[in-house]
């Protein structure tokens, strides 16, 4: 079996602050994690992923996550946020059996204020 | 071309209508995928299709009715929906199957009156 918990359902920072998302999850397998962030009434988009190599991961518009298998965490970091980085943002683990499915975390909701 | 597309953007129908969403992606991906994703909540898988043929239901209701005419192409026919069907259904692609990561497309609204 395999979950996510997203830690935080809202997470407010200011522009040009350091973002925090954080993410732990359980697997029965090694898994895969990934990061998918929404804009409102928008599709997702895969932000970075997790598959078993390197295990600090970077990803588009600066954001970066560490899997830490000992601490079963996938935390969402950025050294500075933008305006442009208010959304949704999904932490995703997929295990790496056969028939494996995405499961979601709940999301986070990022807001940027001035 | 490294994108998903879905048509419609929105979607009204009365609980009697039939209406189809189309999703399409010219990657090259053989696995296809519906999500239902109501507000303030995560994505629902519904449907997997592989190679052209259905290989998850998520025992959805059978007013819903995938369809996956060829590689590039997923249909989802509706008919006699419900008003708690209102949702943003989110098409998705990937390489082969599960194991590969899914690119979305950004989403149908359909609101059922």
């Amino acid at each position: 079996a395999q979950s996510v918990t997203q830690l935080d359902s809202h997470v407010s920072v200011s522009e040009g602050t350091p973002v925090l998302l954080r993410c732990n999850y359980s697997s029965s397998y090694s898994p895969s994690l990934f990061w998918y962030v929404q804009h409102p009434n928008k599709g997702l988009q895969l932000l970075l992923k997790y598959t078993s190599a390197a295990t600090l991961v970077k990803g588009i518009n600066g954001f970066e996550a560490e899997f830490k298998k000992s601490e079963t965490s996938f935390h969402l970091t950025k050294p500075s946020a933008h305006m442009s980085d208010a959304a949704e943002y999904f932490c995703v683990v997929m295990n790496t059996g056969t028939a494996s499915k995405l499961t979601f975390g709940t999301g986070t909701r990022l807001q940027v204020t001035l | 071309d490294t994108e998903v597309t879905q048509t419609p953007k929105h979607l009204v129908m009365g609980m009697t209508n039939k209406k189809s969403l189309k999703c399409e992606q010219h990657m090259g991906h053989r696995a296809m995928y519906w999500y239902k994703q109501k507000a303030k909540k995560p994505p629902e898988l519904m449907f997997v299709y592989s190679y052209e043929k259905l290989s998850i239901n998520e025992s959805v209701p059978s007013r819903f009715s995938p369809e996956c005419p060829n590689s590039s192409l997923l249909n989802l026919h509706l008919h006699a929906l419900q008003p708690e069907d209102s949702a943003l259904y989110l098409c998705a692609s990937s390489l082969w199957g599960l194991l590969n990561e899914q690119f979305f497309g950004p989403g149908t609204r359909l609101t059922v009156l």
